[in-house]
């Protein structure tokens, strides 16, 4: 089965530097990357996605990067806000028909003001 | 209603009881997941219906875990016989057909003592 492993596990930034978040994952067959951001006691909510057949997707001050040949992804963030601060998850799947995600473990975000 | 719903919020019960945990999925979604969280970890997939059936059961760990959907929409995880390490948030989550997107309830914190 899928395996996605995540980096760094936390990440502490003063406000207005950027963020990066690494993932890598095993399954040639995965085509699809979502990122979730879960604040504390609260839901995982999506993001930002990526599929397969682009290299990069932006939204506003996030950007999420795909080497397909590598197999790994990276959440980027620029000019962090302390109400960035949160666990963010990035997952991999396949398409066609059922996605079922395997989920990275976690990377907590503490934006400093 | 306009999200997931999972009842109850918070459940209590000591090693060796029997709890059932509840999703009702947003309207019209056919796709319907289970995942544990356990603290400082990311969702790990238990359970993936389309529809009233179980298309991927993989992620249950014993057969201790039983999950049903006899109508297409609501769910319930069964667990019989907890033991101290089911002790998790459980989360439910669901998805338009052939979407990535999962929307995930804000969950059910299981303690066994």
């Amino acid at each position: 089965g899928e395996n996605v492993e995540q980096h760094p596990s936390t990440l502490s930034v003063q406000e207005g530097d950027s963020a990066v978040i690494k993932c890598t994952y095993s399954d040639s067959a995965s085509n699809y990357f979502p990122w979730y951001k879960q604040e504390l006691g609260k839901r995982p909510q999506l993001i930002i996605d990526i599929r397969s057949n682009v290299g990069e997707k932006k939204d506003q001050r996030i950007a999420v990067t795909l080497n397909k040949t590598a197999k790994h992804f990276s959440l980027h963030i620029t000019e962090t806000q302390p109400e960035d601060s949160a666990v963010y998850f990035c997952a991999a799947s396949t398409s066609g028909g059922s996605y079922i995600p395997t989920f990275g473990r976690g990377t907590s975000l503490i934006v400093h003001p | 209603g306009a999200g997931v719903s999972q009842t109850p919020s918070n459940k209590v019960t000591e090693k060796g009881k029997y709890v059932e945990l509840r999703c009702d999925p947003i309207s019209g979604h056919t796709a319907l997941y289970w995942y544990r969280q356990s603290l400082g970890q990311g969702p790990e997939f238990l359970i993936y219906f389309q529809g009233t059936g179980a298309a991927d059961d993989s992620g249950l760990p014993n057969d201790r875990f039983f999950a049903v959907r006899p109508e297409g929409s609501v769910s319930t995880l069964k667990i019989q016989r907890t033991e101290r390490g089911d002790s998790a948030v459980y989360l439910c989550a669901s998805s338009r057909p052939g979407a990535g997107e999962l929307f995930f309830g804000e969950g059910s914190r299981l303690t066994v003592l």
